[in-house]
Parts: structure tokens; C-alpha cells; sequence
């Protein structure tokens, strides 16, 4: 099985650069997926690491190191939209599609 | 295009009764896959379809969930005989079949069993 634990709560400042960790334990990695949620709607894709290093995409950008079952979602320019849950997800054995959520981080943006 | 739609998006249901809930994925995406989410909690897997088959049916809590998607498009989760338990937002996700393909995901259906 697998453990994915990642802050229940953040808070930041609008304009600032956040950073929400994500740790997990699994007996077969398969890639680790970031996606944000906006409370009562559908998740919606961020990111997607399976190699270790920086993912970058605009003003998200996305870290993994394999060896430390560890990843980042970094944030850069915040704004107030930017409040939302974010989650981490990971997938498990080779042929697998199920993804492994973690219980989300969720964000609050202040002005 | 359009996205994953998924009807009802409320559902209000009696302990005991049979609820269906439908999911209509992105045109072109041949993997499906049904999740369940409490609050306060990210979502958890159910059922994945590849095609019209179930190929990972893993995440199913009970022989109470079933799951079919017979012409490899809409799929139908069916709860039999619903318990208090089973309260949450089921959402649907598609995607291409290739590992690389982050899953789209629906609006969910809200299952509350009174």
C-alpha cells in the first residue's frame, strides 16, 4: 500500500512564493501527479513528475526526488484564484493507472 | 470540447435503495476510471476501465459496487442496498490510455444516504 502525507493547511500572501511538500511511501513508484481543487468543483491537472527533477510550467513548477519519496509544488506569483486544495498523487506498479491521493493542502492566499 | 460530464450531480437516496450514477467521458479517451471522496479528503479509486473492460477493479469497498461500461464510452457505477457510509462525491475521470496521460476529471455526483 502507500502513504502519502502533505500539509493539512497553508496560508500565504498574494505575490509571494509558496511551497507545499508532499512525502510518500510505496513499494513501487510509477510517476506523481499535482492537482488543484477549488472547493464543490472537479480536480483539475497541474503537474506530472515520473523522472527526478524540476518540472516547470508557467508559474507552477513541480520537483521530485525518487531516492526520498519527496516532492514539491511550488507557486510563484500568488494570487487570490490560487486558493484552493492542492493534492498529490501517486501511482503504483508497472502497467497500474490507479492513482493514490494524499488528503490535500489546502491554501489560503491572503491579500 | 467538451469535458467529463457526469448526471445526476445530486443524488438523495434512502438506506437500502439501488442508486446509478452516470459518467460520459471525453470523446477519444478509452480509460475511465471511477474515485470517491469524502471531505476534508482526496479522492480514492474505485474502478478503472480500459475499453469496455474492467481492468483494475481493485478499489471496489464490497460486492455492493459494480461498475459497467459496455461500448467503451458511458459508464454506470451502481450501489446496491446503500448504507449511510456510502455519503460522498463520486467522481469520474478519462483519459488517453498512454501512462504518461494525466486523468480529466468530472464534476462528481453528490451520493447522500439519508
Amino acid at each position: 500500500g502507500q502513504n502519502i502525507d502533505q500539509p493539512t493547511e497553508m496560508t500565504a500572501t498574494e505575490g509571494a512564493i509558496v511551497q507545499i511538500n508532499c512525502t510518500y511511501q510505496t513499494s513501487g513508484f510509477n510517476g506523481l501527479f499535482w492537482y488543484q481543487q477549488h472547493a464543490g468543483e472537479a480536480p483539475t491537472f497541474l503537474s506530472y513528475n515520473v523522472l527526478d527533477g524540476l518540472e516547470e510550467k508557467g508559474r507552477f513548477s513541480s520537483f521530485l526526488s525518487r531516492s526520498k519519496g519527496y516532492s514539491y509544488l511550488l507557486l510563484k506569483e500568488l494570487q487570490m484564484k490560487d486558493s484552493a486544495s492542492y493534492l498529490c498523487a501517486v501511482r503504483e506498479g508497472t502497467g497500474r493507472r490507479a492513482l493514490t491521493f494524499g488528503s490535500g493542502t489546502r491554501l489560503q492566499v491572503q491579500p | 470540447g467538451a469535458g467529463v460530464s457526469q448526471t445526476p450531480s445530486n443524488k438523495v437516496t434512502e438506506k437500502g435503495k439501488y442508486v446509478e450514477l452516470r459518467c460520459d467521458p471525453i470523446s477519444g479517451h478509452t480509460a475511465l476510471y471511477w474515485y470517491r471522496q469524502s471531505l476534508g479528503q482526496g479522492p480514492e479509486f474505485l474502478i478503472y476501465f480500459q475499453g469496455t473492460g474492467a481492468a483494475d477493479d481493485s478499489g471496489l469497498p464490497n460486492d455492493r459496487f459494480f461498475a459497467v461500461r459496455p461500448e467503451g464510452s458511458v459508464s454506470t457505477l451502481k450501489i446496491q442496498r446503500t448504507e449511510r457510509g456510502d455519503s460522498a462525491v463520486y467522481l469520474c475521470a478519462s483519459s488517453f490510455s498512454g501512462a504518461q496521460y494525466e486523468q480529466f476529471f468530472g464534476p462528481g455526483t453528490r451520493l447522500t444516504v439519508l
